[in-house]
Formats: C-alpha cells, structure tokens, sequence
C-alpha cells in the first residue's frame, strides 16, 4: 500500500515559519494535498494541488513538491495556527485510493 | 454556502450495522464526487469510500471492502454509507466531504461507537 510519512510534530515560535513535510517515493510525481484540523472540527483544504490556497486561506499558508518531499509552510505563525496537519494524495497506481499522511501536530511556542 | 450535515451515528454491538447519511446543499450535488473519511478518536485520518458524482464508480479502503457500501440519491442530495458486520476498530467520527482527487468541504461528522 501507498504510504505517505510525515513528523508527528513541528514546534515554532510565533512571528516564525513553519514546515510541516510530507514524505514518498517520488512523491513529486503525485499531486498533494493539504488540511488543517483544530480540534473538536472538521478538517478544512488550506492547500490543494500542490500549491493552490483556496479561497479564504490566508497567503501565509503555500505548498511545494519535488523529488521525494512535499511541504506546507506557513509563514509569520500565529497563535491560531496551531493544529493538527495532514497531508494527502490520490493513489492510482493499483486500485484507487486516496490516501492521508499520519498527521503532523504544530505547537506555537 | 456549502453544507455537509452527517447524521446516522450511535452506539451499535459487533457484528451489527450502521447507515449514515449526507446531506448537502450549497452546491450542485449532482455535479460532485463525494467521499466518506473517519477518524478514530485521538488518530489520525483514514479515507474509507468515494463515490463519483453520477454513482457509477464506487472505491473503498480495503479496510472496509465487502463491508460498507457507498451509494447516492441526487434527487435528495443526499450521499449514504451502509455499514454492515461492525468490528470495535470500526468507531470513530465519520465525515462526508465533497470532492474527487482533493476534498475540498467537509462536514461535522457523526460518531460511531461499536463497543458490546
């Protein structure tokens, strides 16, 4: 099965900037996804296909992937950053799936 | 605006079965894909289903393959997940959300306990 490995977490002072990766083979080669989840909520899309922010995300929040790493920066962190990430990508090699990173904790100093 | 609203959850035996729905507004129905992910509480996020936006193809986790079933009333805008031979590992909040390769609107979730 696909698997995609992320930091369970990633502190960061506030004012700094924070990088939360995502990790496959060649997973530059796929398409990542990316959502925030504070707790007791829903999860919401802060960025899709790689490095699109959909409407109402702040700017703050951009993604890269190349070569066997994606990344979700979020930069000049705020308190209210704080939350559980999870990166995500659609499987097609086999059988389709989609599949989610384990989650990466972000703890604002 | 677009609204996911799950309901169908509870405490259920093993070995018993469950049916959570969707309901969405705000949006075409008709036009989307719709996934059901869940999330065992305290971990992480699992997708379990997708289903296309007319219901002719239907992609489960292998967790759940032979044992839930997706399907989808467009006249009702309403996306339904049959659960049936429930395990303990099986409990977790359920949320539907709109989309195909990326999911772009989630719902609150429904939780569903399977515990004797």
């Amino acid at each position: 099965s696909h698997v995609v490995t992320q930091p369970p977490s990633v502190s960061v002072a506030p004012g700094q900037t924070a990088r939360i990766t995502c990790g496959a083979n060649n997973i530059g080669s796929e398409t990542v996804h990316w959502y925030q989840q504070k707790p007791g909520q829903a999860p919401l899309m802060v960025v899709s296909h790689d490095t699109d922010r959909p409407s109402g995300i702040p700017e703050r929040f951009s993604g890269s992937n190349s070569g066997n790493t994606a990344t979700l920066t979020i930069s000049s962190v705020e308190a209210g950053d704080e939350a559980d990430y999870y990166c995500q990508v659609w499987n097609t090699s086999t059988d389709q799936s989609w599949v989610f990173g384990g989650g990466t904790t972000l703890t604002v100093l | 605006q677009v609204q996911l609203v799950e309901s169908g959850g509870g405490v259920v035996p093993p070995g018993r079965s469950l049916r959570l729905s969707c309901a969405a507004s705000g949006f075409i129905f008709s036009r989307s894909s719709m996934h059901w992910v869940r999330q065992a509480p305290g971990k992480g996020l699992e997708w379990v289903a997708v289903i296309s936006f007319d219901g002719s193809s239907k992609y489960y986790a292998d967790s759940v393959k032979g044992r839930y079933t997706i399907s989808r009333d467009n006249s009702k805008n309403t996306v339904v997940l049959q659960a049936d031979s429930l395990r303990p590992d099986d409990t977790a909040f359920y949320y539907c959300a709109k989309g195909w390769e990326s999911l772009d609107h989630w719902g609150q979730g429904t939780l569903v306990t399977v515990s004797s």
